[in-house]
């Protein structure tokens, strides 16, 4: 099974602040990442695609990068509606969520 | 406009077997390269992804729970089926179901389905 890991586990931030987030996998997934933002009681929604392709309709402020193992989703400008969960995904083998990372209000 | 939708019952006792439905729109489960995931979250815990059938009937499952699961679909009804057996009150979540293409990423999510597991 490929294990997914997420640091931080929750972050503190500022409106303005530049966000990073990490996402390692327990082996190679070559570019087989998504990220995905999920606010309370609604359905997760898709960021980032294959590493780094952003999803029609969000907003540029969001980027990603990384191969391999490692994974980074970085908001450039937090915005007061990116307070929220966001998680990684491997679609290379089966699939497999990490343990998200809340982004609260610092 | 692609839109799921998850139903089943809300309340299951232990050792039961838990049948959901995804009823789909916008897209068919016969064209080639279409799939359908089912994920679940725990209150306030992480999404875990469960299953996965493709339009050729090809089907994919969590190794930690394959021996509980079974995914079907019925493409005249655009339908998606999941069992899950010998539920236990760990087996609480939101559960959701998810369109996706081949090698991609999920894309769509039905809004989800609370199934509480309690005698």
């Amino acid at each position: 099974d490929i294990q997914m890991t997420q640091s931080p586990s929750t972050l503190s931030a500022s409106v303005g602040d530049r966000v990073t987030i990490t996402c390692r996998a327990s082996q190679s997934i070559s570019i087989w990442l998504a990220w995905y933002q999920q606010k309370p009681g609604k359905a997760p929604k898709l960021l980032i695609y294959k590493a780094s392709s952003l999803e029609s309709g969000v907003p540029s402020r969001f980027s990603g990068s990384g191969s391999g193992t490692e994974f980074t989703l970085t908001i450039s400008s937090l915005q007061p509606d990116d307070f929220a969960t966001y998680y990684c995904q491997q679609y290379n083998s089966y699939s497999t969520f990490g343990p998200g990372t809340k982004v609260d209000i610092k | 406009q692609i839109t799921l939708k998850e139903s089943g019952p809300t309340l299951v006792k232990p050792t039961q077997t838990l049948t959901l439905t995804c009823t789909f729109s916008g897209f068919s489960l016969s064209t080639s390269g279409v799939g359908v995931d089912w994920i679940r979250q725990p209150p306030g815990k992480a999404l875990e992804w469960l299953a996965l059938i493709y339009w050729d009937n090809d089907k994919r499952y969590s190794p930690s729970l394959k021996s509980r699961l079974t995914i079907t679909k019925d493409t005249s009804k655009n339908q998606v089926v999941l069992t899950m057996t010998n539920m236990d009150p760990v087996d609480t979540a939101t559960y959701y179901c998810a369109h996706r293409q081949l090698a991609a990423a999920i894309d769509y999510w039905g809004q989800g389905t609370l199934v509480t597991v309690s005698s």
